[in-house]
């Protein structure tokens, strides 16, 4: 069952702070979170797996609460780099082996 | 290493044709997957295999067909195109599905 992210779309400006929302109907296994920028391919930020422990580097950052099956990205100070679409997809069980990722939230960041 | 690769980079059907699109990894990856990408639908996924001689249907498995025959290899293959096919076309692949994925570049399929 594909996850809901929230919201759709931010727009920021250089140095402003953004939290993208990731949650699922269903219990899950794990989390991962991906960049895609316009005309490339998605690439890997971060997994989340069951247990709650918080991931990140630098100022990207990411949390999984079990409880409530969902997950959110923290972007602190954001860059103009950071734009993009994020997506988070989720595996449901560790013999699920499906990972179904969610619709994406558009980042723009301004100057 | 050249990573992900998957040819053709663009393609354009008629209606009812046939096409294979072709995708490799040389990173000796077991986890391989086919997405598809559509305006506002994010990536939804079509078939995906865990290993060699595995293959199993993801969430729109519905016109396409895959198998794989060795580690690196995973071609998609589109049996009768339809224009609702017309998307772009991502392959990746991972040591494990709870691991970082690999993403190819993407395969832009149109479908007339």
């Amino acid at each position: 069952q594909q996850p809901v992210q929230s919201p759709q779309a931010v727009i920021l400006r250089e140095g402003e702070d953004a939290v993208i929302n990731c949650s699922s109907s269903k219990a899950l296994y794990s989390v991962h979170w991906y960049r895609q920028k316009h005309g490339e391919a998605p690439v890997f930020l971060m997994i989340l797996l069951k247990g709650g422990e918080q991931k990140g580097h630098e100022k990207i950052s990411a949390s999984f609460n079990e409880k409530k099956q969902q997950s959110s990205l923290y972007l602190t100070a954001s860059q103009l780099s950071y734009s993009g679409t994020y997506f988070c997809g989720t595996e449901m069980s560790r013999r699920d082996d499906k990972i179904i990722f969610g619709k994406g939230t558009r980042l723009h960041i301004l100057p | 290493n050249a990573g992900v690769t998957q040819t053709p980079k663009f393609q354009v059907l008629k209606t009812g044709q046939s096409m294979t699109l072709q995708c490799a990894q040389d990173m000796n990856h077991e986890y391989m997957s086919w997405y598809r990408q559509d305006p506002g639908m994010g990536l939804r996924l079509i078939h995906y295999s865990v290993g060699a001689g595995i293959t199993d249907q993801g969430e729109v498995p519905n016109g396409y067909n895959v198998s794989r025959s060795t580690t690196e290899d995973f071609p998609l293959r589109l049996l009768s195109a339809a224009p609702s096919q017309t998307s772009v076309y991502f392959c990746a692949s991972s040591y494990a599905e709870s691991y970082e994925q690999f993403f190819g570049p993407g395969t832009r399929l149109t479908v007339l």
